[in-house]
């Protein structure tokens, strides 16, 4: 059963640090893997998603990184913000699981200003 | 405005009551999904469905029912078989099973019991 870890569980950096936060996968027969962000008491926005054929996928400071056979993934924030402050997840879909996706625990983060 | 909305924000349960959370979206999707998240941990899936009138079980189905007999509609009903229930509730929905396609979430429902 395919088992998804995100370390740290949380993080507190000052604003303007660069930041990497962790996913890790047991079964790499992935189809995708996704990042979300949640705010408190709200639901999932999806930030990246990258494909099983990728290695990277960026969108405006942040940058998420997969190595498949590794089992493998990072998001990387660039000049934090007060503003990134959120819990991060990490799902990956199985490639004969349909549209299911199984989730990581999340990385709570927070920047201080 | 499209989306998905869940209602109520926050919801009650006494002992022995069975309650319905809504989930209603106007995406035009076909497939909808039910969540659980507990405190300090990643969702969990309950129930899914690919298309009306057909649902299957997810990881922890036991104490849940849904029905899915509107497109737009995937209402989830916790039995007072579901002996922990305190949670929050998330609502998702994509526009096709098996294919490259986001899946777009609710605002939750957090559901406490009395």
């Amino acid at each position: 059963k395919q088992e998804v870890t995100q370390i740290p569980a949380a993080l507190s950096v000052p604003e303007g640090e660069n930041l990497v936060l962790n996913c890790s996968f047991t079964d790499s027969a992935i189809y995708n893997l996704q990042w979300f962000r949640q705010d408190p008491g709200k639901g999932l926005t999806s930030l990246l998603l990258i494909q099983s054929s990728q290695r990277e996928q960026t969108s405006g400071r942040l940058n998420a990184s997969l190595d498949k056979s590794s089992g493998r993934s990072t998001l990387y924030i660039a000049a934090s913000q007060p503003g990134d402050s959120a819990t991060y997840l990490c799902a990956v879909r199985l490639g004969n699981a349909g549209n299911m996706l199984t989730f990581g625990g999340g990385t709570r983060l927070m920047v201080k200003p | 405005d499209g989306g998905i909305t869940q209602s109520p924000k926050y919801l009650f349960r006494k002992e022995g009551q069975n309650v319905t959370l809504s989930c209603e979206q106007n995406l035009n999707h076909d497939a909808m999904y039910w969540y659980r998240q507990d405190p300090g941990q990643g969702l969990r899936l309950i129930y899914y469905s690919q298309i009306v009138n057909d649902f299957q079980k997810g990881d922890i189905a036991e104490g849940y029912s849904v029905s899915r007999e509107k497109k737009e509609s995937f209402p989830l009903t916790v039995t007072s078989a579901q002996k922990n229930p305190t949670a929050f509730y998330l609502c998702a929905s994509s526009r096709r099973q098996g294919i490259q396609e986001t899946q777009y979430f609710g605002p939750g429902t957090r559901l406490l019991v009395l």
